[in-house]
């Protein structure tokens, strides 16, 4: 069974960094189709995708939050961590992680996030 | 980055057939997935590639594309089926290579 737990603090200061750990299980972060991106959902506002590593350790970010956002892996613990800098009250959020796999069609890779966690929420306040 | 655009909300009777509705730039290099959310709840993948349901989603979801819209079609819709659905593709403008949601569209099954 794939599952995906999210874990890091529920209340930080303004201007401190997050770090938010993803903890995989029933796959290996090593298989050559499994990412794992971040995703992350404002109070009663859309789902906004944050990051995502490839199993080749390739990273990609968010144009809009790319200075302030790092995705690193650990294999061997099966864990996908992003740290976010300079946190602000309106990053206040629900985070998720989601194992984003694809197949291959017509061509080209078509990419899908298929498991995601059940969330963390953080609050940005001081 | 690019952006995905989606109704803001649409309703449908019981067991009436709705469309909802995703354009963007990508959908013209990439196919769109879909995710139903409910309240409280992590999304759920529904739709994913050309027209693919992953093993438990009900065949009454389906997914099409056409130019730079991508659409999520529910035949005979149920009571359960109300809940938020969000597109997403992969964004390739510019120099970037990443992902992009739309707004999501709430679904009310009247």
């Amino acid at each position: 069974q794939v599952t995906l737990k999210e874990s890091g603090p529920v209340l930080v200061k303004p201007t401190e960094t997050l770090t938010l750990t993803c903890t995989v299980s029933g796959f290996s972060l090593s298989n050559a189709r499994m990412g794992v991106s971040w995703i992350r959902q404002p109070p009663g506002k859309a789902l906004e995708w944050l990051a995502h590593i490839f199993s080749n350790d390739e990273k990609s970010y968010s144009t809009s939050l790319k200075s302030r956002l790092t995705i690193s892996k650990d294999t061997s613990k099966s864990q996908v961590v992003l740290t976010m800098t300079n946190m602000d009250p309106v990053d206040t959020a629900t985070y998720y992680c989601a194992r984003n796999t694809y197949y291959y069609g017509s061509g080209s890779r078509n990419y899908y996030m298929d498991v995601w966690g059940k969330g963390t929420t953080v609050t940005v306040s001081s | 980055s690019s952006e995905l655009t989606q109704d803001p909300a649409v309703s449908v009777a019981l067991g009436q057939t709705v469309r909802i509705t995703c354009q963007g730039d990508s959908l013209r290099s990439y196919y769109a997935s879909w995710y139903q959310q409910k309240p409280g709840q992590a999304p759920v993948l529904v739709i994913y590639g050309k027209n693919n349901r992953p093993s438990g989603i009900p065949d009454r979801f389906s997914g099409s594309s056409s130019g730079n819209t991508a659409s999520l079609t529910i035949t005979g819709a149920q009571a359960e089926d109300e809940a938020d659905y969000y597109c997403n593709s992969r964004d390739s403008s510019g120099n970037h290579l990443g992902w992009v949601f739309g707004g999501g569209t709430k679904l009310t099954v009247l």
